[in-house]
């Protein structure tokens, strides 16, 4: 089982819809949760960080957590073809040094916006 | 967010050669800094991770003496591909965090291409 789980799509939404992405984590440990953005050639860009259960908006983005689940998923509201890139979820167990300060990343999700 | 730099953002060197690339945090003191690679449509893979003043921590299955990490300051990291051959090539993009330790910020890459 991987660390981290992610489908690897292509999830395709028309534009102005809802693009769901979601992430299923191994470790019961993991305390931190972030959401990135990689176009294509480029290096990943953080859109969203979440920490505790529940629900976090950022604008058009919100994450959602569920520790107990270990689950954690990305919602875009209004989808906008500049929103087609690869979304990875990435996940720590906290703490600044050692192992457990380390990302552990999904081989993230293709989203498509279509006209 | 905070801002990381890297240069060069992309480099052609001949077989047998060495490459550096550096990696600046611009807005913040980065106490930890990450090395990573990524081959085309592929994952990103964690090559190394070094603490300021500190020895790097290599992942396993990288050549430690062939990937040179050098994080003298707080915010200058150096990664050296020491005689690069042509499998060298590839997308390489560091990453930094601040002393906290949450969120972590990636610079925009170098493509190394070994001819």
């Amino acid at each position: 089982q991987k660390e981290v789980e992610q489908n690897s799509g292509p999830l395709s939404v028309p534009e102005g819809a809802i693009a769901s992405l979601n992430c299923t984590y191994s470790d019961r440990g993991s305390q931190s949760f972030f959401w990135y953005r990689q176009y294509s050639g480029k290096s990943p860009e953080l859109i969203m960080s979440i920490y505790s259960n529940g629900d976090k908006e950022d604008g058009r983005f919100t994450a959602q957590l569920n520790k107990a689940s270990q689950y954690v998923s990305l919602l875009i509201r209004d989808s906008q073809p500049s929103d087609s890139a690869t979304y990875l979820c990435a996940v720590k167990r906290g703490g600044s040094t050692g192992t457990a300060s380390k990302l552990t990343f999904g081989t993230g999700t293709r989203l498509q916006v279509t006209l | 967010g905070a801002v990381v730099s890297q240069h060069p953002s992309w480099v052609i060197c001949k077989s047998g050669t060495s490459v550096k690339i550096e990696c600046r945090s611009l807005d913040f003191q980065a106490t930890t800094m990450f090395w990573y690679r990524q081959f085309p449509k592929q994952s990103l893979m964690l090559m190394a991770t070094s603490n300021e003043g500190s020895k790097a921590t290599y992942e396993q299955g990288v050549e430690k003496d062939k990937f040179l990490i050098n994080h003298a300051s707080l915010t200058l990291s150096t990664l050296t591909v020491t005689s690069a051959h042509p499998e060298d090539s590839s997308f390489y993009i560091c990453s930094a965090r601040d002393w906290v330790g949450t969120e972590q910020y990636f610079g925009p890459g170098t493509r190394l291409t070994v001819t």
